[in-house]
């Protein structure tokens, strides 16, 4: 079956520092990755769409410049949460797909606390 | 630990047939529970959500009832059509100690027209 790892599972940083989450596919070439943020008690909220070579779509709402998204390969897709603050607190998801038009394979997720 | 076990696809459905996803979970607590879905070439969208025992969350005639006796969560349409094809997850968040959300491994619905 197809593995996404995510890394660190979890982080704690401080206030002003940034952190970078990296999201990997193990046995397969990801074309598009998606990053997510889940708030407290709250449903998944879809952050960004990410393709391999290109930059990342952001949805609305989201500030580009404040989590950035790299896709430098296949493989691997990094979020970078810059100058964090406690309101960054939150739990981060990926997710990559083999295509388009196929199933999504999650990874198993990042904790970010800023304190 | 907290999982989730939805049934495997891929479902191939005529349009206009009932649908049935069945998901069922374990978890420590009480849950939210959550179906997600994943058009072709998008992101993640949240379909319905139940956070409490006997709660039915519904949204585009999908239905799904927070069954606690049987730890489940099945997804229901009365008549799907094509623009449902897509793929669907099943997921629970434990909203206690953690809010880590858990998903099933999806279920691929094709519907043929």
């Amino acid at each position: 079956g197809a593995v996404v790892s995510q890394h660190p599972s979890w982080v704690i940083c401080k206030s002003g520092t940034s952190v970078k989450i990296e999201c990997r596919s193990l046995d397969f070439q990801a074309t598009t990755m998606f990053w997510y943020r889940q708030f407290p008690k709250q449903s998944l909220m879809l952050m960004a769409t990410s393709n391999e070579g290109s930059k990342a779509t952001y949805e609305q709402g989201v500030e580009k410049d404040k989590f950035l998204i790299n896709h430098a390969s296949l493989t691997l897709s990094t979020l970078t949460v810059t100058s964090a603050h406690p309101e960054d607190s939150s739990f981060y998801i990926c997710s990559a797909t083999k295509g388009w038009n196929t199933e999504a394979f999650f990874g198993q997720g990042t904790r970010l606390t800023v304190v | 630990g907290n999982s989730v076990t939805q049934m495997e696809g891929p479902v191939t459905l005529s349009e206009e047939a009932f649908l049935t996803i069945n998901c069922t979970y374990t978890a420590t607590g009480y849950p939210s529970l959550f179906w997600y879905v994943q058009y072709p070439g998008e992101g993640l969208q949240l379909l319905l959500k139940a956070t409490k025992a006997d709660d039915k969350g519904s949204n585009k005639g999908f239905e799904a009832t927070y069954r606690k006796e049987t730890t489940s969560f099945h997804l229901e349409k009365g008549s799907v059509q094509v623009s449902d094809s897509a793929v669907y997850f099943c997921a629970l968040s434990d909203g206690e100690a953690d809010d880590k959300i858990i998903f099933g491994k999806g279920t691929r619905l094709h519907i043929l027209p």
